[in-house]
């Protein structure tokens, strides 16, 4: 089974700052990576797929990369509304795998 | 509106079985795979099965195989998952959850608000 990596599990940041995320991969999986973000009391939302895509009505501050096995989701000039727990999630073999999240906090 | 409710959760003894329900409305049900998902308190997220969109297509994590069986009723837009021998650690958030696959890359675009279970004594 592939592990995914996610780190920090915790960050401090405040509005207007840029804060990056990162995921590894037990092993290659390619681009098939998926950044999500949670709410409490809400359904978890797609930001970015395939490593780098931006899901559509998703603002472009989000943006992911990738170099290797590793993945970094960032956030450019956080906004309030973008505190919440963020999870990345490999689709390259079942059983699919998430990191174990990271909260954004202030 | 596009959605996923789900339903069926509740509070239930170790060894008893449970049926959860998730209704989709707002696309074309019978086209997507569908997955379920669980957040057990304090955990991570934990992928439990698919189902590709005409159904004929299964898979299950590997600790899961034998209690959890996941069906669907595309006349009905419906997805379930039927979970049978029920155990404390089986206690967390039921997501269900539709995957997008387009031309070969495979993700999770909607999810639920998900049911809870809660396995006690």
């Amino acid at each position: 089974d592939i592990q995914m990596t996610q780190s920090p599990s915790s960050l401090s940041a405040s509005v207007g700052d840029r804060v990056t995320i990162t995921c590894r991969a037990s092993q290659s999986i390619a681009i098939y990576l998926s950044w999500y973000q949670h709410k409490p009391g809400k359904a978890p939302k797609l930001l970015i797929y395939a490593a780098s895509n931006l899901q559509s009505g998703v603002p472009s501050r989000f943006s992911g990369s990738r170099s290797g096995t590793d993945f970094t989701l960032t956030i450019n000039s956080l906004q309030p509304e973008d505190f919440a727990t963020y999870f990345c999630q490999q689709s390259y073999s079942t059983p699919y795998s998430f990191g174990q999240g990271t909260k954004l906090e202030i | 509106q596009v959605q996923l409710v789900a339903s069926g959760g509740g509070l239930v003894k170790p060894g008893e079985s449970l049926r959860l329900s998730c209704a989709a409305s707002g696309f074309t049900f019978s086209d997507y795979y569908m997955s379920w998902i669980r957040q057990a308190p304090g955990r991570g997220l934990e992928w439990l099965s698919y189902i590709s969109a005409t159904g004929n297509t299964i898979s299950y994590a590997g600790s899961e195989e034998g209690r959890f069986t996941i069906s669907r009723d595309n006349a009905k837009n419906s997805l379930f998952l039927q979970v049978n021998s029920l155990r404390v650690e089986d206690t967390a958030l039921y997501y269900c959850v539709r995957e997008r696959r387009a031309t070969g890359i495979y993700y999770f675009d909607l999810w639920g608000q998900g049911t809870l279970v809660t396995v006690s004594s």
